[in-house]
């Protein structure tokens, strides 16, 4: 049982908008920055937004990110193939004293 | 370039001890906070402990809590991850990852039979 909470699953087909939501409450989303990342069979994740809302150089702004008190959400846009991955949301909580992570959401491009 | 090259993972059995190593390359090592995170198979990702640039300060995980120990060493770049008391369930792939997982490792893998 994560401290954050997303879907286990996503699905939408190639162009689409999909978004992934993270549930946590007031000592992690709520008071501190949400990070999400792309994890691909095999390989690192990968960081797509951080400080809530901002990306990294090289992501495509297709990704893009959002908060509003104790939840925050992931949106993908033009949906493509190579989107099919695992994808996490991380927050710092103040009561574990520690990051935590969400369960991560399975995106398939169907 | 950002490098970071895990190290050390490997077999162990239940209640034994390992010393995984990252190497850090391509930034300002000492400048930034450094996290280890794990992935049990087919799982997702666990936070597992993290340090302050000048290791005063380390936050663990409450289940490896009194085991593990992270260090690092700023004048050699590395950073490291002491595992005693080894258990089936640390059984996983071990990243290291800097400041706010913005730069990862490909990982090691640690696996402990019962």
């Amino acid at each position: 049982q994560s401290v954050l909470t997303q879907p286990p699953s996503a699905s939408g087909t190639p162009g689409q908008r999909v978004t992934i939501s993270c549930s946590g409450s007031s000592s992690n989303l709520g008071n501190n920055y949400v990070y999400w990342y792309q994890q691909h069979p095999g390989t690192a994740p990968k960081l797509l937004v951080y400080r809530n809302y901002q990306r990294p150089s090289g992501v495509p702004d297709r990704f893009s990110g959002s908060k509003s008190g104790t939840s925050a959400s992931l949106a993908i846009s033009g949906l493509r193939s190579e989107d099919e991955a695992d994808y996490y949301c991380l927050a710092w909580d103040d009561s574990l004293s520690g990051w935590v992570f969400g369960g991560g959401t399975k995106l398939t491009v169907l | 370039e950002v490098q970071l090259v895990e190290s050390g993972g490997s077999l162990v059995q239940a209640g034994g001890s390992l010393r995984l190593s990252c190497a850090a390359s391509g930034f300002s090592f000492g400048s930034y906070w450094m996290s280890w995170v794990r992935q049990a198979p087919g799982k997702g990702l666990e936070w597992v402990a993290n340090i302050k640039p000048d290791g005063s300060e380390k936050y663990y995980v409450d289940s490896v809590k009194g085991r593990f120990t992270i260090s690092r060493d700023n004048a050699k770049n590395s950073l490291y991850l002491q595992m005693n008391s080894l258990r089936a369930e640390d059984t996983a792939v071990y990243y290291c990852a800097k400041d706010y997982f913005d730069n990862w490792g490909q990982g090691t893998l640690v696996t402990v039979s019962s």
